[in-house]
């Protein structure tokens, strides 16, 4: 019953390094979602995948990458990490290729400091 | 564009008292859908409820109870006999039609806490 599962649960990265967090479900769903989360902002979206082999933009994308690496897979890299991108990141996905049908179902979240 | 409004930053209230945590949403579509996501201190997201336009009935589910009108665009979670265990944040988000239906966009959150 694992669901959506994000890796690592915790990271302290240095200015300018690179890193990629990870997200697996298992519910055979379309879509995909990265989302990062920081005080008084809600959540806001990153990037995310309809399904196998698309991406796009979400609202806030800038220093972020993308890969949909298979239907079960979709994950997000940080290429110079700025402080400014200390958050807390969730991965999320969803049956079909709109959210009409389902609701989306969220990891556990990674919680990223840049320092 | 799509936007989702909780005023409420915080809200604190003694345990069994009913309190109401308010989501006001604009969008320009016709058809779309209201979420509600709880998330407790362990951090997770857990889903609450959807709701789709054409849908204004009020849904109640053993405590929890929410309100939609689309006169007012708000779409409001009342928590009846609140109890500790409903401590959390709890977000609206909003999704809308066609290819806007992708994407959530959250409210800023309310955290919700209940005091014994």
């Amino acid at each position: 019953n694992a669901g959506v599962t994000q890796t690592p649960k915790f990271q302290v990265l240095k200015t300018g390094q690179s890193m990629t967090l990870q997200c697996a479900q298992d519910m055979n769903h379309n879509s995909m979602y990265w989302y990062r989360q920081d005080p008084g902002m809600g959540l806001r979206l990153i990037y995310y995948s309809a399904s196998e082999g698309t991406t796009d933009k979400g609202e806030v994308p800038n220093g972020y990458n993308v890969s949909r690496l298979n239907k079960r897979e979709f994950s997000l890299r940080l290429e110079s990490a700025a402080p400014s991108q200390t958050s807390v990141y969730f991965c999320a996905s969803s049956e079909g290729w709109t959210v009409l049908t389902r609701p989306q179902h969220f990891g556990d979240g990674t919680r990223l400091s840049i320092l | 564009a799509q936007k989702v409004t909780q005023a409420q930053t915080e809200i604190s209230v003694v345990e069994k008292e009913d309190v109401t945590l308010d989501c006001v949403y604009e969008t320009r579509d016709t058809t779309y859908y209201l979420f509600w996501y709880k998330q407790p201190p362990s951090g997770e997201l857990v889903f609450l409820i959807r709701r789709n336009s054409f849908d204004e009935q009020n849904e109640i589910s053993g405590r929890y109870s929410w309100n939609f009108q689309k006169s007012t665009s708000s779409f409001n979670f009342t928590i009846t006999a609140s109890q500790v265990v409903d401590s959390a944040v709890y977000f609206c988000a909003l999704s809308g039609g066609g290819r806007g239906a992708q994407k959530l966009v959250f409210g800023q959150g309310t955290r919700l806490t209940i005091n014994p």
